[in-house]
């Protein structure tokens, strides 16, 4: 199975101040197809995951502008411009690429 | 609008069944693979299965592979997951969602305890 990494497991923000969640994956995620399957979710405490990022750099519907995911092959990373107070929570990246799809282990974002 | 619904967890003893329920709307739900995605408390996402649209393919993670089975009705727009032989790791909140993660349910919570 495709192990994936997310560091940090925890980020402290400020308000206002940019932030940035690495994603490693065990192998390529590029698909046999040619697409690259990494997506990042956001999750609140009792809610769902929302997804915020498909096919590495792909903002969803409704999602700001200052979400951004970049990197290619085995590393990938999402970045937020500016911390506002509703992007608490915990942020997953998942790969859909190779069977079984996986998940890394997350990454909670709080505000210092 | 979007809809998942899922529908069916409970406390269930190890060993025992239970057949979770997704019935979705706002969308054409037969051109879309479905999935199962769960999620232990305090602990990370694991996605369980897919299956194609019309149910003809179908794929699980190992850890269930043998005991679930997911199925679909596109008559009646539902997504099932058949959990058999259920063991304590099985704990979890199970979602139904799109195979590309666009779309997801509200969650229901499946217990295996004795």
């Amino acid at each position: 199975d495709v192990v994936v990494t997310q560091s940090p497991l925890a980020l402290p923000v400020t308000l206002g101040q940019p932030a940035s969640i690495s994603c490693r994956s065990s192998q390529s995620l590029v698909s046999s197809d040619g697409n690259t399957y990494l997506n990042w979710f956001h999750q609140r405490p009792g809610q769902s995951p929302r997804r915020l990022i498909y096919q590495v750099s792909n903002r969803d519907s409704g999602v700001p502008d200052r979400f951004s995911g970049s990197g290619s092959d085995t590393d990938f990373t999402l970045r937020i411009s500016r911390v506002e107070a509703e992007d608490v929570g915990v942020y997953h990246c998942m790969q859909g690429s190779h069977w079984p799809w996986t998940f890394g282990q997350g990454t909670k974002v709080e505000i210092k | 609008e979007v809809q998942l619904v899922e529908s069916g967890g409970g406390l269930v003893q190890p060993g025992g069944s239970l057949r979770l329920s997704c019935a979705a709307s706002g969308f054409t739900f037969s051109g879309y693979w479905m999935s199962w995605v769960r999620q232990a408390p305090g602990k990370g996402l694991e996605w369980v299965a897919n299956t194609k649209f019309d149910g003809s393919e179908k794929y699980y993670v190992d850890s269930v592979k043998g005991r679930f089975t997911i199925s679909r009705d596109n008559a009646k727009n539902s997504l099932y997951l058949q959990m058999n032989s259920l063991r304590g790791e099985d704990t979890a909140v199970y979602y139904c969602a799109t195979r590309r993660g666009d779309f997801w349910g509200q969650g229901t919570m499946v217990t295996v305890s004795s």
